[in-house]
């Protein structure tokens, strides 16, 4: 049972472009949402985060937005560089059983930019 | 600021053998959360313990275990290894944000192959 999901394993986009990532999730007591991004044999890098309250949060080249009605969230990466080329979480928490300091993740997309 | 060190990078192990991992989070952030990563399964949730307490635990069998000690630092420990659990496991501490939940910042792993 998969609580957060992310349907497109790849994604690629040229350099100065937009790039979208996109993330669903289906437990309705998740309230708060990070993006991580992970280069190979690295640990993940937290990048932004989301609580439940707002519906946009914008953090220099990357905006997170989070539509709770559909339970989506999409990262937004203005203008993408070559840099940028690495897997994408979308993670998310929430208060099941008392406790919000589980993250789930998604399976991540990996992101490559073309110069 | 030091990042979150985990100690060692690399360790090959026989099925049936036990393994310690250690985790060293971040100054002054007190919860210290474990996860897996392989490929098929992405990133998940081992457990997490504050204040030498665990306060969440995910989905493994009890070869899985772990500790915190009163500095915070953290080890995990698995034992009987099985081919399975040839992975990348991770570590992360926390620190509590002003918008309901947890940023939470990774080290850079130990993979383990099980031989």
């Amino acid at each position: 049972d998969q609580q957060v999901k992310q349907n497109s394993p790849s994604l690629s986009v040229q350099e100065g472009r937009i790039s979208i990532l996109n993330c669903d999730y289906t437990n309705s007591m998740f309230d708060y949402f990070l993006w991580y991004k992970k280069y190979p044999a690295e640990g993940p890098t937290f990048l932004i985060s989301i609580s439940s309250i707002k519906d946009k949060n914008e953090d220099g080249r990357f905006t997170v937005f989070l539509n709770k009605s559909a339970k989506h969230l999409s990262l937004h990466i203005v203008p993408s560089q070559p840099g940028d080329s690495a897997v994408y979480f979308c993670a998310a928490s929430g208060r099941s059983g008392g406790s919000n300091y589980k993250l789930t993740f998604g399976k991540g997309t990996l992101l490559t930019v073309n110069p | 600021k030091a990042g979150v060190t985990q100690t060692p990078r690399y360790l090959i192990k026989t099925r049936g053998q036990q393994v310690t991992l250690s985790c060293s989070p971040i100054s002054g952030h007190r919860s210290v959360s474990w996860y897996q990563q392989t490929p098929g399964q992405g990133l998940q949730f081992l457990f997490e313990y504050f204040s030498e307490t665990q306060r969440n635990k995910g989905n493994f069998p009890g070869r899985f275990s772990g500790r915190q000690f009163s500095n915070s630092r953290s080890e995990m420990n698995v034992s009987t290894l099985e081919l399975g659990d040839s992975a990348l496991y991770l570590c992360a501490s926390s620190r509590r944000t002003g918008q309901g939940g947890d940023e939470q910042y990774f080290g850079p792993g130990t993979r383990l192959t099980v031989t």
